[in-house]
């Protein structure tokens, strides 16, 4: 199962939108809404962002968003700070059943 | 509060063999599928092994059949990944999960992670 394509690293100022991709195919982003974004600080473990494409967990700021077109899903950060600095996955379910992820985005905030 | 707390990382040889261990507490362990995921230094996350609650079901990642097995002991709250004929490539910080959403399509919670050196 090949990982999903993103982007390697996206930048913004504080207080901007970005928004990272993540590409797979029919067999796993296209044929499912069962796509999660992670974010992972640096020496920390990943943290859950976004669940089945747009479901935000409870704690969540209303700042990330998710979508889904296709066979691409996306996470939009709205009201970039500086503290969104960090690594941010995506993983989506797959005809094998089993979770394939992306290979990870670098968000630098200028 | 949800804790999973992983141990037994450390440096082995090629070839030779490991077995993690991860301590789960604040929920109840015995109804949630679980899953060993691994981060080779600057690399990305890598989806390892998945064992259902009452471990019927398991699975692996190709790159770590034949070689890995993953178990649970619900009486006491832990899950195993026994990794044998290891190689320089399975280095790596591995993290236990547990499986959430629909089809256990997310991972609502992680360890802390524990590495795995593989050299020689």
């Amino acid at each position: 199962q090949s990982a999903l394509t993103q982007p390697a690293s996206v930048s913004g100022s504080p207080g901007q939108s970005i928004t990272i991709s993540c590409t797979g195919t029919t067999s796993d982003v296209g044929g499912y809404d069962l796509v999660s974004w992670y974010q992972q600080h640096p020496g920390k473990a990943p943290k859950l962002l976004i669940s089945v494409v747009s479901n935000r967990p409870s704690g969540v700021p209303n700042r990330f968003s998710g979508s889904k077109s296709g066979n691409t899903a996306s996470l939009t950060i709205s009201g970039l700070q500086a503290e969104d600095e960090a690594d941010y996955y995506c993983s989506s379910y797959t005809t094998r059943d089993i979770l394939v992820f992306g290979g990870g985005t670098t968000l630098t905030v200028l | 509060e949800v804790q999973l707390v992983e141990s037994g990382g450390g440096l082995v040889q090629p070839g030779g063999s490991l077995r993690l261990s991860c301590a789960a507490s604040g929920f109840i362990f015995s109804g949630h599928n679980m899953n060993w995921v691994r981060q080779a230094p600057g690399k990305g996350l890598e989806w390892v092994s998945y064992i259902s609650a009452g471990s019927s079901t398991i699975d692996y990642a190709d790159s770590v059949k034949g070689r890995f097995t993953i178990s649970r002991d619900n009486a006491k709250n832990s899950l195993f990944l026994q990794m044998n004929s290891l190689r320089v490539e399975d280095t790596a910080v591995y993290y236990c999960a547990r499986s959430y959403c629909t089809a256990g399509s997310c991972y609502d919670y992680w360890g802390q992670g524990t590495l795995v050196t593989v050299s020689s």
